[in-house]
Formats: structure tokens, C-alpha cells, sequence
């Protein structure tokens, strides 16, 4: 296993169409999180899964935002509607167990135009 | 609210020397503290951890120290070199509960001159 795969790593986007992020953790890991960073700025917390379960959602993730895992493996993060606002790296991680310890995979770089 | 506070924004530091970056948080439930390392278009990568029992733990040329009663810790970079110029993020999480979500620093942007 190499890592936390992310899918696609660039994003352009015209806003007000919707897009949709692809995260492969690390298969042995049962959490999978999703961050968002801006320029400058730290990783914020988006949303976190314990196997298919969402776990908690951060204010951040407005009704526009939609996170899913299915079958406990990938998870996908779904923006609709993107807005100029949105223009972020979106980063997904994953971690064997309680706590921190995470591996981050490489971002996927979303620009709304 | 920033849960966890970072200074300096940004860092230079001459090959050789020793780099510190510090950071606050006011949340004693926090119980585990990492440090990672990010490069430009990579995400960031996990350096080094503490918990809060721990008043320093080192690896390599990497320190963290830990002051539980201030609420403050700190990495510290021995012979600092130009491979290591990279934004580092001091980041804590209430890692006995089952959530394990992470509060970020605003990061600090570490430049080794050589």
C-alpha cells in the first residue's frame, strides 16, 4: 500500500457547477477525515468516518458539501453549487485507531473561476 | 476560535543553527500533541508526537517539549538544514475519545539559509 491516494489532484471549476473528490486511504485504516486548508492557513477539520459511519461534521460543511463511504473503504466529498469561496486544498486522511497518528494523502487543489 | 495558537508565522534560520517553533492551546482536555511538516503541493506528513504525561521526547534532530502547566510546547530543530525548509503545524486532538479530529496551528513557514 502506498499511501492516502487522492483523485483528481487539480480542480477547475466554474462556480455554481458541482464537483465531486475521490479519497483511497490507507486499506488496513478504518477512519478516514477529511480537512480543508487555505493559503496560509492550517488544516481545518471537515468531517470524519469510522468505517461507512459519519461520524461528525464541522460547521464548515455547509448543506452545500456532502461526504460519503460506502463500503467502509473510499470515501468521496461531493461540493455543490461551488462558490469563489470554495477555492481550497481539500486534504483526506486516514488513521489505523483512537487518536491522531494520521497520514494525509497529497490534496486535491479545487479553483472556482 | 484558533484552539491552538503558533508563533512565529515565519522562521529563518542559517544551516547549522537551531530552529523553535511554539505553540499555546487552552483546551486541557487536549491530550495528544503532533507536529507536522508540509511541502509545497504535498500534504503534511506527521514528524513527531507528545503526549501531555512526556515533558520532552525526541527524535533525530527533532524535540518536542512540553510544559503542561503553562500549555505550551514547542519543536526544536537541531543543525537545522536546507531540506528541512518546509511549513511546520503544531496541531493537538483529544486523542483518548473516540473522534481523534485534529485542531491545526496557523503553521510556520521554516527557511534554512545554506
Amino acid at each position: 500500500d502506498t499511501g492516502v491516494s487522492q483523485d483528481p489532484r487539480h480542480k477547475i471549476t466554474k462556480r455554481g457547477q458541482n464537483v465531486t473528490f475521490r479519497c483511497d486511504p490507507i486499506s488496513e485504516h478504518n477512519r478516514l477525515y477529511w480537512y480543508r486548508q487555505t493559503l496560509g492557513q492550517g488544516p481545518e477539520f471537515l468531517t470524519y468516518f469510522q468505517n461507512e459511519a459519519q461520524l461528525e461534521k464541522s460547521r464548515l460543511l455547509s448543506d452545500r458539501f456532502s461526504a460519503e463511504r460506502p463500503k467502509g473503504s473510499f470515501s468521496t466529498l461531493e461540493i455543490q453549487r461551488t462558490e469563489q469561496g470554495d477555492s481550497a486544498m481539500y486534504l483526506c486522511a486516514s488513521s489505523p485507531g483512537t487518536g491522531g497518528g494520521y497520514t494525509f494523502g497529497s490534496g486535491t487543489r479545487l479553483t472556482v473561476v | 476560535q484558533q484552539q491552538v495558537k503558533q508563533s512565529p508565522q515565519s522562521l529563518i534560520v542559517q544551516k547549522g543553527g537551531i530552529s523553535i517553533i511554539n505553540c499555546a492551546y487552552e483546551n486541557t482536555a487536549f491530550d495528544y500533541f503532533p507536529w507536522y511538516q508540509q511541502f509545497p503541493g504535498k500534504g503534511p506528513a506527521l514528524l513527531i508526537a507528545i503526549r501531555p504525561d512526556v515533558s520532552e521526547k525526541k527524535e533525530g534532530r527533532f524535540t518536542i517539549s512540553f510544559n503542561k502547566s503553562a500549555k505550551q510546547f514547542s519543536l526544536h530543530i537541531m543543525d537545522s538544514q536546507p531540506g528541512d525548509s518546509a511549513t511546520y503545524f503544531c496541531a493537538a486532538s483529544t486523542r483518548g475519545s473516540t473522534l481523534g479530529r485534529l485542531y491545526f496551528g496557523r503553521g510556520t513557514q521554516l527557511t534554512v539559509w545554506p
